[in-house]
């Protein structure tokens, strides 16, 4: 199974920049896709294809990278944001998440 | 608009089987490219893609589960279901259903996701 690795947390001042990022074991190519998934609530895609937006997604909201590593920003963060975010890859069966790095407010 | 909402028995016992029904609306599993997929979320813990199924029948399942999952769908009434065989404790967790987007005929992504149905197995 292809493993993907996320930092656990990440602290980061309202109007900043925040960037996750999410390390495959083995090349996924541009099959990366990223979710939100706030207190209590379903996960929301805001990311498909590695940098893709889903429909009706902030444009403060991006994605990019390829084969084994890549890169979620959120520029600039709003309290809203407040939330788990998930990458997940389809390269290869079977369909595996990383863990979720929780974004947290300074 | 697409929508999913799950359901389900909410408690059952250890080596019992669990049944669970997506009711969806805004697509048809008829449709060419539509596909439903099942995640399960442990309490406080990460997410673990089970199984999806396609417009044409075609099913994928995770090899962790070998051969205790069957997904299937009723095309007409607008449902997908998900069983597991021979549940523990281990499969306890919130389970979504999500309307999924294929990449060659396969899942590749879920952009619609149901609200999710909390399970317990519990002697």
């Amino acid at each position: 199974d292809i493993v993907l690795t996320q930092s656990p947390a990440l602290a980061v001042s309202l109007g900043q920049r925040a960037t996750i990022s999410c390390r495959a074991s083995e090349s996924v190519r541009s099959s990366m896709h990223w979710y939100q998934q706030k207190s209590g609530q379903q996960p929301k895609l805001l990311i498909y294809g590695a940098s893709n937006l889903a429909s009706g997604v902030p444009a403060r909201f991006s994605g990019s990278g390829s084969g084994t590593d890549f890169t979620f920003t959120i520029d600039p963060v709003e309290a809203d944001d407040i939330a788990t975010y998930y990458c997940q890859q389809s390269r290869n069966d079977p369909l595996t998440f990383g863990s979720g790095t929780k974004l947290e407010i300074k | 608009q697409v929508t999913l909402k799950e359901s389900g028995p909410g408690i059952l016992q250890p080596s019992h089987t669990l049944s669970l029904t997506c009711s969806f609306s805004g697509f048809s599993l008829s449709t060419y490219g539509m596909g439903v997929s099942w995640i399960r979320q442990p309490s406080g813990k990460g997410l673990e893609w089970l199984a999806s199924i396609w417009w044409n029948g075609n099913t994928y399942n995770n090899p962790s589960l070998k051969s205790r999952l069957t997904v299937s769908k009723d095309t007409s009434n607008n449902q997908a279901f998900l069983k597991v065989t021979s549940v523990d404790t281990a499969d306890t967790a919130t389970y979504y259903c999500a309307h999924t987007r294929g990449g060659g005929g396969r899942p590749y992504y879920f952009d619609y996701w149901g609200q999710g149905v909390m399970v317990t197995v519990s002697s």
